[in-house]
């Protein structure tokens, strides 16, 4: 079975600094892909990013990276230079894309 | 640039009722799909479709029909509303790079 798992409910970040947020997959498939998305209080659901387990780098997109460790099974989210309006949901979701699956979330407050 | 177009944005029923969400998206993608998100459960799917014609169970099809008669349209269907249906629901469509592009939701209350 297809499994995405995100440990931390709750987070806290200080302004200006950096945070990794979690995220664990289950496949035994050789080709997958991993996605991230944000969910601010308004309710909509935005694409940050997303990584191919055949992608040799780490994908970036701006502030956001993915620090891909495919031995690990993890996909962990790193936000660089926190602003307050990161201050958001965040799900991870794979790696099936035809039946994504996505994590319950952790719930990130940037602190002035 | 309309994208992903979710009617209505709000809906009450009473248990029993029958009603259809509607979803429509302008960018020609091929894959569409319903989730619906419940309070520390993160978002579930519900039906997704490859194409016209051809659709397909996710983790909690229970409850819900689907048709894909449209490249355009995929609406969801409630024959008879339950309390347990009570939830967000998100209509998406898949484009480049597998990306999945997200309706605004549709809040749905089963008194």
């Amino acid at each position: 079975a297809q499994k995405i798992t995100q440990t931390q409910p709750g987070m806290f970040v200080q302004e200006k600094e950096a945070v990794t947020l979690d995220c664990t997959y289950d496949t035994s498939d050789q080709s997958y892909g991993l996605f991230w998305y944000k969910q601010p209080s308004s309710g909509e659901m935005i694409f940050l990013i997303y990584q191919g387990s055949y992608d040799e780098q780490n994908a970036t997109e701006g502030r956001y990276s993915l620090n891909f460790q495919k031995a690990r099974k993890s996909a962990n989210l790193v936000i660089s230079a926190s602003q307050l309006g990161d201050s958001a949901m965040y799900f991870c979701a794979g790696p099936s894309a035809r039946q994504l699956t996505f994590g319950s979330g952790t719930q990130l407050t940037v602190l002035p | 640039n309309a994208g992903v177009t979710q009617t209505p944005k709000f809906q009450v029923l009473k248990t029993g009722q029958s009603m259809t969400l509607q979803c429509a998206q302008d960018m020609n993608h091929e894959y569409m799909s319903w989730y619906r998100q419940d309070p520390g459960m993160g978002l579930r799917l519900i039906h997704y479709s490859v194409g016209a014609g051809i659709t397909d169970q996710g983790e909690v099809p229970n409850g819900y029909n689907v048709s894909r008669s449209t490249t355009e349209d995929f609406p969801l269907r409630l024959l008879s509303a339950a309390p347990s249906q009570t939830s967000v629901y998100f209509c998406a469509s898949r484009g480049p790079l597998e990306k999945l592009f997200f309706g605004s939701g549709t809040q749905l209350s089963v008194l």
